[in-house]
């Protein structure tokens, strides 16, 4: 099976703009997790998302969306780009749900300037 | 509070035996997991421990204790590829089913 694929790799934006980024789940796995990752800090949980719905969120702030599709492809969406939004950022599959083994893609490196 | 806690940095030997601990201060839980993330890279999963006591993997065991609040990753004949990070993570239902990580623990590999 193929791994869980992150679009893109890394990206600069400036300080204002919007950005999407894409993730691509394991064929069959229907939990889409997202991942904001700091040097020095641990993963923090964006949100998840399982059959189309959000299902849990983390504490980040209304400019950090997401959604999922009906073939599991999620994307996030971050408004009003600020400076600490820089970051990599993950998303993780598994087949039902964060108390299962996740799968993580490469990541999106963002860099806000 | 669901605070996690691991060694921010270790060094180690090539050959030898390092043990990686997390504490964690949470009235209940339904596993915790170790993920090895090498710089630059995803994050893999190691380990998943739901009842106390070692599970061997290899080189690599896991360790839970829901008493003490602990648990630790003991990596063995360590190598230079050994060198990560290691996350440990902490599933609790009553987080609904968020998994609360911690900082990670940046192992170095010297020959």
């Amino acid at each position: 099976k193929a791994g869980v694929t992150q679009t893109p790799r890394y990206l600069i934006k400036t300080r204002g703009q919007q950005v999407t980024l894409s993730c691509s789940p394991i064929s069959g796995h229907r939990s889409v997790s997202w991942y904001q990752q700091t040097p020095g800090q641990g993963l923090q949980f964006l949100f998840e998302y399982f059959s189309e719905t959000q299902r849990n969120k983390g504490n980040f702030p209304g400019r950090f969306s997401g959604r999922q599709f009906s073939n599991s492809r999620s994307e996030m969406n971050v408004s009003t780009l600020e400076l600490g939004d820089s970051a990599l950022y993950l998303c993780a599959s598994s087949s039902s749900g964060t108390q299962e083994t996740q799968y993580f893609g490469p990541g999106t490196r963002l860099l806000v300037l | 509070g669901q605070n996690i806690d691991q060694p921010t940095e270790m060094t180690a030997t090539e050959g030898a035996i390092v043990q990686i601990n997390c504490t964690y201060q949470t009235s209940g839980f339904n596993g915790l997991f170790w993920y090895q993330q090498h710089a630059g890279e995803a994050p893999t999963f190691l380990s998943y421990n739901v009842l106390d006591g070692l599970e061997e993997k290899g080189r690599f065991s896991s360790f839970l204790s829901r008493s003490k609040g602990y648990s630790y990753l003991l990596l063995k004949e360590l190598q230079m590829k050994d060198s990560a990070s290691y996350l440990c993570a902490l599933f609790h239902r009553d987080s609904n089913y968020q998994l609360i990580w911690g900082a990670g623990t940046k192992l170095i590999i010297k020959p």
